[in-house]
């Protein structure tokens, strides 16, 4: 069964700038898996954030960005607001019509 | 705008079988443009991917549900619905519908509806 890999947890300072990363447990992710990014804050349905691996979803500010870092996937949040406090999930296509989700990265704003 | 919106029951019993149903609107379901995908999110977990399917009726499952997993779509009422069979207390959880673009984006999403499997 694949695993995708995130940080379980980070922390920023308003107006810093963190990058959240996404693995595999196995291997290494390339924009062939087609990374995506959503943002989910308690109580409501996730937003998409990025999708094949650094396009934006309208209307998301260009604060955010996607890339791929060494042998994972990563989301860069530049100049961090407090609104930025979620959780952020990245998904993988594994090919054959399968897609993985991370377990999820809660980010601090503080 | 596309919106969509999840319904069905919020309480099934263990060993019985759960409907949902995703209305769609702004939009059509009959668009050979992206796939039709649900996701579940059990209480304080992380996000997990039930299966998606096309316009035409071809689905994708998640290898781990795939044997107790049935989704379908009658493009005549612009929905899609997904089933899940002899239920658990682990299958607990909201459960989204979303828009599944090809290679994962999944956008927009449902408001997701909690359903509790408890006797």
């Amino acid at each position: 069964q694949t695993v995708v890999t995130q940080e379980p947890s980070f922390s920023v300072s308003p107006g810093g700038t963190v990058t959240l990363t996404c693995g595999l447990k196995s291997g290494s992710v390339s924009t062939t898996y087609y990374p995506s990014w959503y943002q989910q804050t308690p109580g409501q349905a996730p937003r998409a954030l990025i999708y094949n691996t650094d396009s934006r979803s309208s209307g998301v500010p260009d604060r955010f960005s996607g890339s791929i870092l060494g042998n994972k996937a990563a989301l860069t949040i530049t100049g961090a607001q407090a609104d930025d406090d979620s959780d952020y999930y990245c998904v993988l296509y594994m090919g054959s019509g399968i897609s993985v989700f991370g377990g999820g990265t809660k980010l601090t704003v503080l | 705008q596309l919106q969509l919106q999840e319904s069905g029951p919020g309480l099934v019993k263990p060993s019985e079988t759960l409907s949902l149903t995703c209305s769609v609107s702004g939009g059509s379901v009959s668009r050979n443009t992206h796939y039709w995908g649900w996701v579940r999110q059990p209480p304080g977990k992380a996000l997990e991917w039930i299966g998606s399917i096309y316009y035409d009726g071809s689905t994708y499952y998640n290898p781990s549900l795939k044997s107790r997993v049935t989704i379908s779509i009658d493009t005549s009422k612009n929905q899609f619905s997904l089933e899940l069979y002899s239920v658990t207390a682990a299958d607990t959880a909201v459960f989204y519908c979303a828009r599944h673009f090809e290679h994962s984006l999944f956008d927009p999403w449902g408001q997701g509806i909690l359903v509790t499997v408890s006797s």
